[in-house]
């Protein structure tokens, strides 16, 4: 299977702990993103990297939030001290930047599920 | 601020419909326009990108179509079947803005 994939799937934990999520794009694909997602509603856009350079980062973005992308590859986002508010889906995507085309397609994968007691 | 809205928020046909459904935008300087669909639980299956000099993208029984200078885009979806079922999302780029989704339901 060559599409996007997440890791965990689900994750529960307890309201101050600290949680990874990892998330491994597309091979060829140079550009990652993630989004949370709540219920009844769409996306929303946390950040994203270009190779292994965070080019932006939305306000929702707060400083118990951390994203990498080491060598290009694989992408982990951390949520330190969690709370209660941070329960949601947590989704990753990647696309190609090519020449000609600003943003190309996103192809998503199935998300981690984050429930925060 | 870019805003994306879609309407209407849920929609119940019989099987064989032909529908319409739609997404708006409030600043035109987009670059793409994505369509996806959504099942319970899921992530996001990409089902057409508009690039924002093209008019309109089909594939299969799907047709988008995108007015920047309205700053509108429909998905028609002919012939619907019961696994059309799922929620429908936009998104437009550079913002990576998201509308909340057409839940539609197909009924036998």
């Amino acid at each position: 299977d060559t599409g996007v994939s997440q890791d965990p799937r689900h994750k529960i934990t307890k309201r101050g702990q600290n949680v990874t999520f990892r998330c491994d794009p597309i091979s060829e694909h140079n550009r990652l993103y993630w989004y949370r997602q709540t219920l009844g509603q769409g996306p929303e856009f946390l950040t994203y990297f270009q190779n292994e350079a965070q080019l932006e980062k939305s306000r929702l973005l707060s400083d118990r939030f951390s994203a990498e992308r080491p060598k290009g590859s694989f992408s982990t986002l951390e949520i330190q001290r969690t709370e209660q508010g941070d329960s949601a889906m947590y989704l990753c995507a990647s696309s190609s930047r090519s020449a000609g085309s600003s943003y190309n397609e996103q192809f998503f994968g199935p998300g981690t599920r984050l429930t925060v007691l | 601020k870019q805003e994306v809205t879609q309407i209407p928020a849920a929609l119940s046909v019989p099987e064989g419909e032909n529908l319409v459904l739609n997404c708006s935008f409030t600043d035109s300087a987009i670059y793409n326009l994505q369509w996806f669909r959504q099942d319970p639980g899921k992530g996001l299956t990409s089902l057409l990108l508009i690039q924002s000099s093209q008019r309109e993208q089909t594939s299969g029984r799907l047709n988008a179509s995108l007015d920047k200078s309205s700053g509108r885009s429909t998905l028609y979806i002919a012939a619907s079947q019961p696994g059309d079922s799922a929620t429908y999302l936009c998104a437009v780029y550079p913002d990576m803005r998201f509308g909340a989704g057409t839940r539609l339901t197909v009924k036998p």
